[in-house]
């Protein structure tokens, strides 16, 4: 079955470092993959998708994701986080007529 | 601001009670999708459609019902309601059925069954 698991509940990392959250994912096929950003009583918005090609995608923020087909992950990275950043965090994958969503990942930020 | 919006924002109703949530999708889009978001369930795709007409179905109960009229905005009924609905629920629109589109999110009308 198709699944995209976030093993991450919830990180808590200091503003300024750098940042990774976990996304697997379990498809017959190279999935479609997204990170979605959900802020507080907000609806979630998309920071970047992979589909093909370059296995290493740039977001908006300052995101990027690398997809790694040998681990079947798809990790969203960051160099240095900053207190706005503070949100959950939705990995997303599409295939065949749906698209799952992973459980979330709460990002905290502390000064 | 995504582009989608949702009526209303919020929704307070009793245990039986049928509610209707609306959805106008991005000027363009012709898909739309709901979700249901729960502290206990996560984020759940219920429905789909597209260009009127119902193109995939995920985790939806049979209490709950959607449509997509000719307009392109969409209507989510949810019937019979258990304490258990309540919950945040998203619409989405992409421009396309294929998920390889980016969906724009709505700001969600939260529902609370008393």
């Amino acid at each position: 079955a198709q699944s995209v698991t976030q093993p991450d509940i919830h990180i808590t990392v200091s503003e300024g470092a750098s940042l990774e959250l976990r996304c697997n994912y379990s498809y017959g096929a190279t999935p479609y993959l997204f990170w979605y950003v959900q802020s507080p009583g907000q609806g979630l918005q998309l920071l970047l998708k992979y589909f093909s090609g370059d296995t290493l995608v740039q977001g908006i923020k300052g995101f990027e994701a690398e997809f790694k087909r040998s681990q079947s992950s798809f990790n969203l990275r960051k160099p240095s986080v900053h207190w706005s950043d503070a949100a959950e965090y939705f990995c997303a994958g599409g295939g065949y007529q749906k698209v799952t969503f992973g459980t979330g990942t709460k990002l905290q930020v502390i000064p | 601001d995504s582009g989608v919006t949702q009526t209303p924002k919020h929704l307070i109703t009793a245990t039986g009670q049928r509610v209707t949530l609306r959805c106008s999708p991005r000027s363009g889009d012709l898909s739309v999708y709901w979700y249901q978001q729960s502290l206990d369930q996560g984020l759940q795709f219920l429905i789909q459609y597209y260009n009127g007409e119902e193109r995939a179905k995920g985790n939806i109960l049979e209490r709950f019902s959607a449509q997509q009229f000719p307009d392109l905005h969409s209507e989510l009924n949810l019937s019979s309601l258990e304490l258990g609905d309540s919950a945040l629920y998203f619409c989405a629109s992409s421009v396309d059925s294929s998920y390889f589109y980016e969906q724009y999110f709505g700001p969600g009308t939260r529902l609370t069954v008393t």
